[in-house]
């Protein structure tokens, strides 16, 4: 799987926009984009996936540059429950060893 | 539905004894998987399986066994308790067309004094 880069923390005003950053320079052409998150104290939770063109439910949107080499989640309205580590991974889509792999992550917190 | 649910929430075991983590989903999905999570870190895979009577290791599989009798359910056995085993554990599962969007119970505390 390639390999992801995120920041180690950043924060936004409750109401804005909360734009997380990851590179993932080395993804090959059938491998995924996922986000989840992880709110303290409780399991991950799946946001959004995408391969190529920009993608948007009801959490979040998900933007991915032309050369697929990184990739942005869009909080579009942040608030204070939106406070978790944000984990950009980059995986097939297919396969019987679809074993994800979390790093850190990237600390969003939210401040009123 | 009740997604994914795990019993206990917290536990406290001494060196060398054993328990069993329950995992039981109620989605009808294929693959389960047990993930441990040390403080500050990411989770990092123990054991999956893809169906009932399959199951294969992670990167992390010493110390603990699975079994996986039916669909709904796949227990975690820790057989002699260290230290090391304190941890957080989380199980998850996901359906067969998207292996990758996988679906997280509430976590174990575990507690090896």
């Amino acid at each position: 799987d390639a390999k992801t880069t995120q920041p180690t923390s950043m924060d936004c005003a409750e109401g804005r926009a909360a734009n997380l950053p990851c590179n993932h320079s080395t993804i090959s052409g059938n491998e995924y984009v996922y986000w989840y998150r992880q709110i303290h104290s409780q399991g991950p939770q799946y946001i959004i996936h995408g391969l190529k063109n920009n993608e948007t439910n009801e959490m979040a949107s998900l933007i991915i540059t032309e050369d697929r080499k990184s990739s942005t989640l869009i909080l579009p309205h942040a608030t204070l429950r939106d406070t978790a580590v944000y984990y950009c991974i980059v995986r097939r889509n297919t396969g019987a060893n679809s074993k994800l792999t979390f790093g850190k992550g990237i600390t969003l917190s939210v401040r009123p | 539905n009740a997604g994914v649910t795990q019993t206990p929430k917290f536990r406290i075991l001494k060196i060398g004894q054993s328990m069993t983590l329950q995992c039981t989903q109620d989605m009808n999905h294929n693959y389960m998987y047990w993930y441990r999570q040390d403080p500050g870190m990411g989770l990092k895979l123990i054991y999956y399986s893809v169906g009932a009577g399959i199951t294969d290791k992670g990167e992390v599989p010493n110390g603990y066994n699975v079994s996986r009798s039916t669909t709904e359910d796949f227990p975690l056995r820790l057989e002699l308790a260290a230290p090391s085993q304190t941890s957080v554990y989380f199980c998850a599962s996901s359906w067969t067309g998207n292996q990758n969007e996988q679906f997280f119970g509430p976590g174990t505390r575990l507690t090896v004094l």
